[in-house]
């Protein structure tokens, strides 16, 4: 089973919509990273987050990190086209710099 | 000043061959990571450069070799190329420890 779990795995919304994406550890979270991809292209950092209770935004998106449950969110408000494509959460689950990462969620939205 | 870049961009290759992916880090990046990813995937570590030496390494056969150039600049070989072989490379470069910055990808396919 993937150490990193994402759901849900896609998702289509209505432009103007809300929407949350979740991921789980099986193991203890030290940090998490989300990225956005387009599709067939790199990676793109959003932000880190290392602190439990810690939420962070970037423009219209927010995460936050529960070290409790070993879970992540990432909220999208008000979405638009622009925020269509592949969302990834990955960690450091052994501290030594090799990335974990879940299986991502791709997310549409519809104009 | 330049992002993560890669080279080439594609590249097809028959099974049985060998292949030599490029990467230049950020400025002022020290470390270099590679991953693999596979369609509908989300990437998977092969292995970590860091003062020209492999720092860690993950679950990929000796057939995956690299090397980091005093530059910090990397190379990725794989060597007789399997059609599972076939997926995006995906170059990070980071310091030490810190947030990994990931470059546009080289598409390996292998007929």
């Amino acid at each position: 089973s993937q150490e990193l779990e994402q759901s849900p795995q896609s998702l289509i919304v209505q432009e103007g919509k809300n929407l949350t994406i979740n991921c789980t550890s099986s193991k203890t979270l030290y940090g998490l990273y989300w990225y956005k991809q387009k599709y067939g292209e790199g990676l793109i950092f959003l932000m880190m987050l290392q602190k439990g209770g810690e939420e962070k935004s970037h423009e219209k998106i927010t995460a936050k990190l529960d070290e409790k449950k070993q879970q992540s969110s990432l909220h999208i408000t008000a979405s638009q086209p622009s925020h269509a494509g592949i969302y990834l959460c990955g960690a450091d689950l052994n501290q030594g710099g090799k990335l974990i990462f879940g299986q991502g969620t791709e997310l549409s939205v519809k104009p | 000043d330049a992002g993560v870049t890669q080279s080439p961009t594609h590249l097809i290759k028959t099974r049985g061959q060998q292949v030599t992916l490029r990467c230049s880090p950020k400025s002022g990046h020290d470390t270099v990571s590679w991953y693999q990813q596979a369609l509908g995937q989300g990437p998977q570590f092969i292995f970590q450069y860091y003062e020209e030496e492999e720092r860690q390494r993950g679950n990929f056969p000796d057939r995956f070799s690299g090397h980091q150039f005093p530059n910090y600049s990397s190379e990725l070989n794989v060597n007789a190329l399997l059609l599972g072989d076939s997926a995006l490379y995906l170059c990070a470069s980071s310091r030490l420890g810190d947030t990994q910055y990931f470059g546009p990808g080289t598409r390996l396919t292998v007929l």
